[in-house]
């Protein structure tokens, strides 16, 4: 079974640009986080969806933002990008909890977007 | 309000010895307890779960967590550390009242050769 994709995995920026990341999730997994890891700050959680509809929200800015399509598949957008954006972007898939025996709701991640704001 | 404390920003221990890594968390309802590893320049990896029942659970590489209730601590452990063991390891708690899932700072274990 083939695992959590992001692209890009490398991403460029300068400040006020806008990008966008994408996630496909594990087949079968209608559920999808993100979240902004740096070492300053550790794992933060952006936004998690679901079944296309935003079902759980970070304390980020509106300048992020995110959608899930209805093959599951998310995107999350950041418009006027600045500096303190420069982060490794996660996504992570899973089942609701309890969708499956024993399942709690585990998130399996893929490797992430490094995005670089210059 | 939900939360995981990793209280040990680094755990150093020889090659051979046991590990452990803390966690304590605090929730409203019942939680359901991760933890996570992550290799440099790797997303993080699902190690193991507590969802309810036996208090010490098992999972992949080795590694085991014995979950506390009465003291709301989730510690992650290993009998005999190896060096591929060396990485970032965090703490996740899922409260089943609102789905929300908050993970711990992390811990970054290092073992010695």
């Amino acid at each position: 079974k083939a695992g959590v994709t992001q692209t890009p995995r490398y991403l460029i920026k300068t400040r006020g640009q806008q990008v966008t990341l994408s996630c496909s999730p594990i087949s079968g997994h209608r559920s999808v986080s993100w979240y902004q890891q740096t070492p300053g700050q550790g794992l933060q959680f952006l936004f998690e969806y679901f079944s296309e509809t935003q079902r759980n929200k970070g304390n980020f800015p509106g300048r992020f933002s995110g959608r899930q399509f209805s093959n599951s598949r998310s995107e999350m957008n950041v418009s006027t990008l600045e500096l303190g954006d420069s982060a490794l972007y996660l996504c992570a898939s899973s089942f609701p909890p309890g969708a499956t025996s024993g399942g709690a709701g585990e998130q399996f991640f893929g490797p992430g977007t490094r995005l670089t704001v210059l | 309000a939900q939360s995981v404390a990793q209280p040990e920003d680094q755990v150093n221990v020889a090659e051979g010895n046991p590990l452990t890594v803390k966690c304590t968390y605090s929730v409203s309802g019942n939680p359901y307890l991760f933890w996570y590893v992550q290799y440099p320049n790797r997303g993080l990896q699902f190690l193991l779960k507590y969802i309810t029942g036996d208090n010490l659970v098992k999972g992949s590489y080795g590694f085991e967590a014995e979950f506390n209730k009465s003291q709301t601590s989730f510690h992650l452990k290993k009998p005999s550390a190896l060096v591929s063991d060396s990485a970032l390891y965090f703490c996740a708690v899922r409260d089943n009242r609102d789905d929300k899932i908050i993970f711990g700072k992390g811990t970054r274990l290092h073992i010695l050769p």
